[in-house]
């Protein structure tokens, strides 16, 4: 089955810098891959997807892309705010199975 | 609704009750699913359904635990007999069918057992 691993756990960085999280994958079948943010007392938030026919997708401060030869997928984050601060979640979604998610990145943007 | 409600947003029970989370998913998904999320810890996958089929029950941790989903639509969540090792939030979340969409999740339910 698949199997979904994120790097780093926890990520600091002063505001106005980048953050890039990293997400590998084991199952080729997969073909999605969304991100998700966590705030502190609330439910993950979908933030930004890719499909696998798609190597990059931006949405102002966010993008994500992905590398499908390699199975690895990151989620760059530029100009950070504080308001940035949260738990992230990637996960893969092989054709017809249920997501498997990330173990988690804790990031911190510090002022 | 707008988004995926889901009741009591805080729960604590005695160990060894019976405790029912409640999740009311958006209007129109057919999937719905529940993770559990211990404190500092990632998405551990319980339950789904898919409108009429049986559901994906391959994550439940034990008998103790069951759900349903009346009309396609609210589901419950059920633990029986608690354990302190139950106390976890429990999200629900919903999407428009299984494959290509990313999900809603609910704010969840803190379950204490105590």
């Amino acid at each position: 089955g698949e199997n979904v691993e994120q790097h780093p756990s926890t990520l600091s960085v002063q505001e106005g810098d980048s953050a890039v999280i990293k997400c590998t994958y084991s199952d080729s079948a997969s073909n999605y891959f969304p991100w998700y943010k966590q705030e502190l007392g609330k439910g993950p938030q979908l933030i930004i997807d890719i499909r696998s026919n798609v190597g990059e997708k931006k949405d102002q401060r966010i993008a994500v892309t992905l590398n499908k030869t390699a199975k690895h997928f990151s989620l760059h984050i530029t100009e950070t705010q504080p308001e940035d601060s949260a738990v992230y979640f990637c996960a893969a979604n092989p054709h017809g199975q249920n997501f498997v998610f990330g173990p988690g990145t804790r990031l911190s943007v510090l002022p | 609704g707008a988004g995926v409600s889901q009741s009591p947003s805080n729960k604590v029970t005695e160990k060894g009750k019976d405790v029912e989370l409640r999740c009311d998913p958006i209007s129109g998904h057919t999937a719905l699913y529940w993770y559990r999320q211990s404190l500092g810890q990632g998405l551990e996958f319980l339950i789904y359904f898919q409108g009429n089929s049986a559901p994906d029950k391959s994550g439940l941790p034990s008998d103790r635990f069951s759900a349903e989903r009346t009309g396609g639509s609210v589901s419950t969540l059920t633990i029986q007999r608690t354990q302190q090792e139950d106390s976890a939030v429990y999200l629900c979340a919903s999407s428009p069918d299984r494959n290509n969409y990313g999900y809603t999740f609910g704010s969840g339910t803190r379950l204490t057992v105590v």
